[in-house]
């Protein structure tokens, strides 16, 4: 069965920086690309980051980049988001989903709550 | 970014009923390799998205053939036959063939 399970969400002050985790199971984690996508409180969706299977291409959004770094590491079939300069707007659950299929996400975790505020 | 229009943003629908939710791409989603990648999730109250179409018409496993996807750029449309309380969630629409990957708004789907 697919797993994905972040965590390392929690309350950050702006300015601060706080590192997500996911950590995926059920499957062979290295031959599938990565997403980071979120939602902030009582909002849509928005794609945040993508790695690919074996970490050489990352992406991400305008709205993050320069701030969030992605990066997997293969042996421990974990996901993380390094994310930094953190911003009120980037109060939200952070999902990661698989790239299953070209352009599209086939599995989610339940996602970690990450809250800027002082 | 390419930007993905719903309509309507919010939808009541009586249950035994059949509902629409429109997409449209400001761009067009023919990916480099021929393939449309528009997809469907639905998001049920307090739980993360599920995929129910990708590729604008082929549906997942274990999503009941109530639900239908169509179209071809730049208007999509995904399709519940007839409404079951379980519907009950919000649909969005997602294309995958231009970085960064963009969303729908969403459709509210409530129970008239």
């Amino acid at each position: 069965e697919v797993q994905l399970v972040e965590s390392g969400g929690g309350l950050v002050q702006p300015g601060g920086s706080l590192r997500l985790t996911c950590a995926a199971s059920g499957f062979t984690f290295s031959s599938y690309p990565i997403h980071w996508v979120r939602q902030a409180p009582g909002k849509g969706l928005e794609s945040v980051s993508a790695i690919s299977g074996s970490g050489t291409s990352t992406y991400y959004a305008n709205s993050v980049k320069g701030r969030f770094t992605i990066s997997r590491d293969n042996s421990k079939n974990t996901l993380y988001l390094q994310m930094g300069s953190l911003r009120a707007e980037d109060m939200a659950v952070y999902f990661c989903s698989r790239e299953g299929t070209p352009g599209s996400y086939d599995y989610w975790g339940q996602g970690t709550l990450v809250t800027v505020s002082s | 970014d390419v930007v993905m229009t719903q309509s309507p943003l919010s939808l009541p629908v009586a249950l035994g009923q059949p509902a629409s939710i429109s997409c449209r791409s400001s761009q067009s989603l023919v990916f480099s390799d021929g393939n449309t990648y528009l997809n469907w999730f639905q998001q049920r109250p307090g739980q993360s998205p599920r995929r129910l179409i990708y590729q604008v018409s082929n549906r997942d496993s274990g999503v009941p053939d109530r639900f239908s996807g169509s179209g071809s750029g730049p208007d999509f449309t995904l399709k519940i036959s007839r409404v079951e309380a379980e519907d009950v969630g919000v649909y969005y629409c997602m294309q995958g063939s231009h970085w960064p990957w963009t969303f729908g708004q969403g459709t509210k789907v409530e129970i008239k």
